[in-house]
């Protein structure tokens, strides 16, 4: 059973570009959140989403950040237009249910 | 508003000793808290976690215990291992609640 997948492990992009960050939820899992880690921070929730559904967006930043989870495929969290600022860590994590989250490897994002 | 802090950013511990990392927090408001382990470009990785209603529980090597009345709760790791040298966050959960709140993490290092 693999756990939870994110791809890219490492992005590079330049101001007012489009990132894309995508995760797999480990199987049977229906839940996904996902967090962002600044540097010298902890994980901060951003969203929380099951399958076609944002349950919870509310670490969310009001503009340029979106995120889904399609029936088929995957997580997509979609940061328009970065900035500098957008430059962290983000990690995705699943859960079968409410409790423990399974965290993917993270995915850096780095904004030139 | 940080409803977790850990006010350690570091500790350094010989091998074979005790790791007591320790957490705060500021909302009574909670049903269980969780430690997470992460190793450099990986993710937060699952270790042990506590309900509100108990104040010790006990996993292996791994120990957490809550004390409610001082909002404090600590993790012991006995004996200590290299191979626990890691940042170790804290994390605080509410059932039915859709994210976790992280403290700023603590880096330990055994030494051999």
């Amino acid at each position: 059973n693999a756990g939870v997948m994110q791809n890219p492990r490492h992005l590079v992009r330049r101001r007012g570009q489009e990132a894309r960050l995508r995760c797999s939820p480990m199987k049977g899992h229906s839940h996904v959140y996902w967090y962002r880690q600044l540097p010298e921070e902890g994980l901060k929730f951003m969203v929380y989403l099951q399958k076609e559904n944002i349950i919870d967006e509310s670490g969310m930043p009001k503009e340029r950040f979106s995120a889904e989870f399609p029936k088929e495929g995957p997580s997509i969290l979609r940061i328009q237009q970065v900035v500098r600022g957008d430059s962290a860590a983000y990690f995705c994590a699943s859960s079968p249910k409410f409790d423990e989250q399974f965290f993917g490897p993270g995915t850096r994002l780095t904004v030139l | 508003d940080q409803q977790v802090k850990q006010n350690s950013p570091s500790l350094s511990v010989q091998e074979g000793r005790i790791s007591i990392l320790n957490c705060d927090y500021t909302n009574s408001m909670f049903d269980y808290f969780l430690w997470y382990k992460k190793y450099p470009a990986e993710g937060p990785t699952f270790l042990i976690s506590i309900s509100s209603i108990k104040d010790k529980n006990e996993d292996g090597r791994f120990t957490v215990f809550l004390n409610k009345s001082a909002k404090h709760l600590s993790l012991h790791i006995v004996p200590s291992q290299p191979g626990d040298s890691a940042v170790y966050f804290c994390a605080r959960g509410e059932t039915g609640a859709n994210n976790l709140f992280f403290g700023t993490g603590t880096r330990l290092t055994v030494i051999p």
